[in-house]
C-alpha cells in the first residue's frame, strides 16, 4: 500500500525555535497534501491544504505566518512552525492524496513539545 | 454545513463483548465518502474502511462490520468479540466525492477493552 513518511516523529525544542516537519510520499505522487493538528484527547483539525507548486490554503483561524507550508515537489511537503511557543506543542499529522479516487494516506505524526 | 458526530466519548467493554461505535453525519452533498480510522496509543491513523454514498450495502471484515444507513445519516461500526488490541480511539470521517477531498473528522470514540 501507499506509504507516507513523516519526519521527525518526535521533537523537543526551546521556545523561540523554528521547527520543520517533513512529509514525503514514498511510492506515489501526491498532488495534494494536508496538515492536521491534534491536541491530547481531541480530534484532528485540518490546518491547511497544500497543492504542489502553489500556495497552501489555510483553514480559518490558522496563522499563515506561524505555520509555513511548502509543497515544492509531488513527493514532499514541509510544515515549519516559526518561533514556536509552548502553546504550539501538539501532535501534527500530514496526509497525502494522489488525486485518484482513493483515501488520503497518513503519516505517523510528529509529537512537538516546546519548552 | 458538514459535520460528523460521534456521541460516545468513551466506551469500556470486557474482552469478547461486542461493541458498536456510532457515527452520524450531516452534509448537503448528494455524493460523498465515509471513513473509519483507528488511532492506537502510538498515534498513527490506521485506515479501516471507506464507503461511497452510492453503496449502502453493509460490510463485514473479520470481526469488524459496518452498517451504513443513508436514511438516518449513520455509519456505525461494530466490533464482534472485542480484544484488548482493539483498544484505541476510533474516528469517523466524511469527505466530498470531488473537489478538495478534505476530511471532516468526528470527535472520536475512545474504546477500552478490558481483559
Amino acid at each position: 500500500g501507499a506509504v507516507v513518511s513523516q519526519h521527525p516523529s518526535w521533537v523537543i525544542c526551546k521556545s523561540g525555535t523554528s521547527v520543520k516537519i517533513e512529509c514525503r510520499s514514498l511510492d506515489f505522487q501526491a498532488t495534494t497534501m494536508f496538515w492536521y493538528r491534534q491536541f491530547p484527547k481531541q480530534s484532528l483539525m485540518l490546518m491547511a491544504t497544500s497543492n504542489e507548486g502553489s500556495k497552501a490554503t489555510y483553514e480559518q483561524g490558522v496563522e499563515k505566518d506561524k505555520f509555513l507550508i511548502n509543497h515544492a515537489s509531488l513527493t514532499l511537503s514541509t510544515l515549519t512552525v516559526t518561533s514556536a511557543h509552548p502553546e504550539d506543542s501538539s501532535f501534527y499529522i500530514c496526509s497525502a492524496y494522489s488525486g485518484r479516487v482513493e483515501p488520503q494516506h497518513f503519516g505517523d505524526g510528529t509529537r512537538l513539545s516546546i519548552l | 454545513a458538514q459535520k460528523v458526530t460521534q456521541a460516545q466519548t468513551e466506551i469500556s467493554v470486557v474482552e469478547k463483548e461486542d461493541v458498536t461505535l456510532d457515527c452520524v453525519y450531516e452534509t448537503r452533498d448528494t455524493t460523498y465518502y465515509l471513513f473509519w480510522y483507528k488511532q492506537p496509543p502510538s498515534g498513527e491513523l490506521v485506515f479501516l474502511i471507506r464507503r461511497n454514498s452510492f453503496d449502502e450495502q453493509n460490510e463485514i471484515s473479520g470481526r469488524y462490520s459496518w452498517n451504513f444507513q443513508k436514511s438516518t445519516s449513520s455509519f456505525n461500526f461494530t466490533i464482534t468479540a472485542s480484544q484488548v488490541v482493539d483498544s484505541a480511539v476510533y474516528f469517523c470521517a466524511l469527505s466530498p466525492l470531488s473537489g478538495t477531498y478534505k476530511y471532516i473528522f468526528g470527535t472520536g470514540t475512545r474504546l477500552k477493552v478490558l481483559a
